[in-house]
């Protein structure tokens, strides 16, 4: 079957702090790996994505490599900001056009 | 403006008591898809339509219908809804399902309570 598991929070780190969230996952075939961000009280937004085994997805200073040999994704960013603070979600999407969850890790910035 | 819509925001209801709630998107989606958010579950696939009168089950349908007539609207459909599915729907759509265009975008959410 498919299915995402990522790191339970919740996550507190200080301003500047190295963040590392934890996502691996279970698919047959070749997914697609995603990172969401959700802030509260709004829906998700793609963070960034990678299509296939190597690709690496950034954006907004937040990195991701696809390890197929480790069926991870997991979340970096080197420098974290109080805007940062939200939850994410990593996903996949099957080679049927299903989208897979995980249960979402919630992030708490301080100055 | 590009945007996913959906209506209600808020609803509440009582068990057995029929209701729709709507989504449209202006982009010119082909896919479309509902979700349920639930504490410690994240958010589950309902059904999924990638394109006009051509819907899929996702990972929880049972409970809700859909349909996809326009291209545009996605309509999610509780013919007799029950208090487990209380929760918070999202309704999103992408170009494609998958591929380099395959960003999703979502609608603001319907908290939904069914008493």
């Amino acid at each position: 079957g498919n299915s995402v598991t990522q790191m339970e929070g919740p996550v507190t780190l200080s301003e500047e702090a190295f963040l590392t969230i934890n996502c691996t996952y279970t698919a047959t075939g070749y997914p697609s790996l995603f990172w969401y961000v959700q802030y509260p009280g709004e829906g998700l937004q793609l963070l960034l994505k990678a299509t296939k085994a190597d690709d690496k997805g950034s954006n907004k200073g937040f990195e991701a490599t696809y390890r197929k040999e480790t069926t991870s994704f997991h979340l970096e960013k080197g420098s974290v900001q109080v805007s940062d603070s939200a939850v994410y979600f990593c996903a996949l999407l099957n080679t049927g056009n299903q989208f897979y969850f995980g249960t979402g890790t919630s992030l708490t910035v301080i100055p | 403006e590009a945007q996913v819509t959906q209506n209600p925001r808020y609803l509440i209801t009582v068990t057995g008591k029929k209701l729709t709630v709507t989504c449209s998107q202006n982009m010119n989606h082909e896919y479309m898809s509902w979700y349920r958010q639930d504490p410690g579950l994240g958010l589950r696939q309902i059904y999924y339509s990638m394109n006009v009168e051509v819907t899929d089950k996702g990972d929880v349908p049972e409970g809700y219908k859909v349909s996809r007539k326009e291209k545009r609207n996605f309509p999610l459909i509780l013919e007799s809804p029950s208090p487990n599915q209380t929760s918070l729907y999202f309704c999103a759509s992408s170009l494609r399902a998958g591929g380099v265009a395959d960003t999703q975008y979502f609608g603001p959410g319907t908290r939904l309570t069914v008493l």
